[in-house]
């Protein structure tokens, strides 16, 4: 199975200020697509996950653009460019290019 | 608009089986594929397995190769997961996702909306 780690594990963050969270694939996630096939999670406290970002850098539906996905091949970056209160909770990377899809192990933001 | 919505929390004992449903309202139901994911307390995001209910094939996470089974009846719009042989190492909020892909991008699915999350606590 291909192994998602993230960075860090915690980030303490100010309301207003930017956030950055890494992930890395121990495998190439860019399929002859010319897709990387990295999506992001927020898991707000209490909640089931919600899609943030899929196919490495497209925000989904309703999600600010003070998100954003950038990165490719094994190196990805979600940011955060104006963190809300609103954006506390843990953020999960995950691959598509194998099955099973495999999370990382989950960066909880607090502010 | 695409909503899941599960069934209510199970405790069960060791060594039994539990079965666990998620209806999707909203869209085609004959058209989606729905994934089941766990999370144990505290834990990360576990996949387990998928079926694309047009067709009725699923795919399960090696780990659970033998003991999973997800069904879907295209009749009532409910994808059901059944875990057997549970050991408390079952005990987790189990999560159905719809999985979206597009043409461009083949293979890969990602997984929205999810539904609210059934806790499953397996005790003596």
């Amino acid at each position: 199975d291909i192994v998602m780690t993230q960075s860090p594990l915690f980030l303490p963050v100010t309301p207003g200020e930017a956030a950055s969270i890494s992930c890395r694939s121990s495998q190439s996630l860019l399929h002859s697509s010319g897709y990387n096939y990295l999506d992001w999670y927020l898991q707000k406290p209490g909640q089931p996950p919600q899609l943030l970002i899929y196919l490495g850098s497209n925000r989904a539906s309703g999600v600010p653009d003070r998100f954003s996905g950038s990165g490719s091949g094994t190196d990805f970056t979600l940011k955060i460019s104006r963190v809300e209160a609103d954006d506390v909770g843990v953020y999960y990377c995950m691959q598509g290019l194998q099955t099973p899809p495999t999370f990382g192990q989950g960066t909880k933001l607090e502010s | 608009q695409v909503h899941l919505v599960q069934s209510g929390a199970e405790v069960k004992k060791p060594g039994s089986s539990v079965k666990v449903s998620c209806k999707a309202s909203g869209g085609s139901f004959s058209r989606y594929t729905i994934s089941w994911v766990r999370q144990a307390r505290g834990q990360g995001l576990e996949w387990m397995g998928r079926i694309i209910a047009i067709a009725g094939i699923e795919n399960y996470a090696q780990k659970f190769q033998g003991r999973l089974t997800i069904t879907a009846d295209r009749s009532t719009g409910i994808v059901y997961m059944e875990l057997s042989s549970l050991t408390f190492e079952d005990t987790a909020m189990y999560y159905c996702a719809r999985d979206v892909s597009i043409p461009s991008a083949p293979v890969h699915h990602w997984f929205d909306p999810w539904g609210q999350g059934t806790l499953v606590t397996v005790s003596s």
